[in-house]
């Protein structure tokens, strides 16, 4: 089993529509999440960063975590075209007993979205 | 405030030899991460600086290293290249405060001929 799963796709969604992209994580101690966007030959770049179960909204973007389910999720409103890129979900792995764990981002493989016009 | 800097954005190098990527972090922020992305695997995790110290590490192999400098700047060296290290070697830095959020530098693209 990965430690971060998400579908490949391609996501195909009309323009205008909801797009959601789904992640799943295996280690339950995990404690930050973040949605990074790629576009093709770019740096990932960030979209969101959720920390704590709910859904936390900024602009036409909405995380939403559930750590009993071990899952996080992006939807994507109102999409665009220039929202078509490689969506990648990320995770920090806290170590257990340390205070500072520092950085480490375990990434899943990314979910591919096309946002037909 | 600049961005994350990473020196060259483009290497060819052959098998065998060894290479040293350049990543300035943005200003303030004293944690570098190292990450190597293929479209086989994906971004996978080298290792990650604080304070001079490597404080994470990946599982790569001894031949993949690095080291941070007092002003936070940080190297990483591979060295006997294979094939297999063609890939965007991606540098990201964070405050280390609080909720650490991760922002990438463009990458270095290195090619092993």
């Amino acid at each position: 089993q990965k430690e971060v799963e998400q579908n490949s796709g391609p996501l195909s969604v009309p323009e205008g529509a909801i797009a959601s992209l789904n992640c799943t994580y295996s280690d339950r101690v995990s404690q930050s999440f973040f949605w990074y966007r790629q576009y093709s030959g770019k740096s990932p770049e960030l979209i969101m960063s959720i920390y704590s179960n709910g859904d936390k909204e900024d602009g036409r973007f909405t995380a939403q975590l559930n750590k009993a389910s071990q899952y996080v999720s992006l939807l994507i409103r109102d999409s665009q075209p220039s929202d078509s890129a490689t969506y990648l979900c990320a995770v920090n792995r806290a170590e257990s007993g340390k205070k500072s764990s520092g950085d480490k981002l375990t990434f899943g493989t990314g979910t591919r979205l096309a946002v037909r016009p | 405030k600049a961005g994350v800097t990473q020196t060259p954005r483009y290497l060819i190098k052959t098998r065998g030899q060894q290479v040293t990527l350049s990543c300035s972090p943005i200003s303030g922020h004293r944690s570098v991460s190292w990450y190597q992305q293929t479209p086989g695997q994906g971004l996978q995790f080298l290792f990650e600086y604080f304070s001079e110290t490597q404080r994470n590490k990946g599982n790569f192999p001894g031949r993949f290293s690095g080291r941070q400098f007092s002003n936070s700047r940080s190297e990483m060296n591979v060295s006997t290249l294979e094939l297999g290290d063609s890939a965007l070697y991606l540098c990201a830095s964070s405050l280390n405060r609080g909720k650490n959020i991760q922002y990438f530098g463009a990458g270095t693209r290195l090619s092993v001929l």
